[in-house]
């Protein structure tokens, strides 16, 4: 089953609101990546963080990784309809290669 | 550059049967994952080849098997189908040089239907 836990697993927004989605490993994750899969598409990746209590920026995403690298979230400011879609995140364990969060299904109320 | 490539995009297969799908790599890259994604679930990991070698492997049965040929297109093959193994199966290729994660470029991705 999936190690890696995902909240919300759906958020329904309007546009112009603030989204934020969690990710919660029980164990120490080395890295974490997140990725974005449109509906009907491919996951697609966004920005992998490595260093404890790192934040990214990319445009209206903020991406953080938690102090004890267990915890990561991923926060859009002033969504977009653009922005609709499954968020994911994805951390590495030992010989488990990447495993995926469940994601969060955003959809956007224009 | 050119991206990763999956075929075919759909298909059904009758429970029992063998299926064989293909993936061609992104140029450059040296490494390639296979991933089960069931329907609103995450990519679940089935195996990674590098170098040809099966390089990790999911909890996922025997009868999931796979190929990386000498050009790092690779294949996955499952035996003896079940109902349980319809499900969209991404492959990733990614560029390993050394120990932690490269992305994953993933493939639009072969949606498996058995009845």
């Amino acid at each position: 089953g999936q190690q890696v836990m995902q909240i919300p697993q759906y958020q329904h927004v309007q546009e112009g609101e603030d989204f934020t989605t969690y990710c919660n490993s029980s164990t120490t994750l080395s890295n974490i990546q997140w990725y974005k899969q449109r509906p009907g598409g491919h996951p697609v990746f966004l920005i992998q963080l490595v260093k404890s209590g790192e934040v990214k920026k990319q445009k209206r995403l903020t991406f953080q990784f938690g102090e004890a690298k267990k915890n990561s979230s991923l926060h859009i400011t002033a969504t977009q309809t653009t922005d609709v879609g499954t968020y994911f995140c994805a951390g590495f364990r030992g010989a488990q290669k990447l495993v995926f969060g469940q994601g969060t299904r955003l959809t956007i109320n224009p | 550059e050119t991206g990763v490539t999956q075929s075919p995009t759909h298909l059904i297969k009758t429970r029992g049967q063998q299926v064989t799908l293909r993936c061609s790599s992104q140029s450059g890259h040296n490494t390639v994952s296979w991933y089960q994604q069931a329907l609103g679930q995450g990519p679940q990991f089935i195996f990674q080849y590098y170098r040809e070698e099966e390089n990790g492997r999911g909890n996922f049965p025997p009868r999931f098997s796979g190929l990386q040929f000498p050009n790092y297109s690779s294949e996955l093959n499952v035996n003896a189908l079940e109902l349980d193994d319809s499900a969209l199966y991404l492959c990733a290729s990614s560029l390993e040089v050394g120990p932690g994660n490269s992305p994953l470029h993933f493939g639009n991705g072969t949606r498996l239907t058995v009845t």
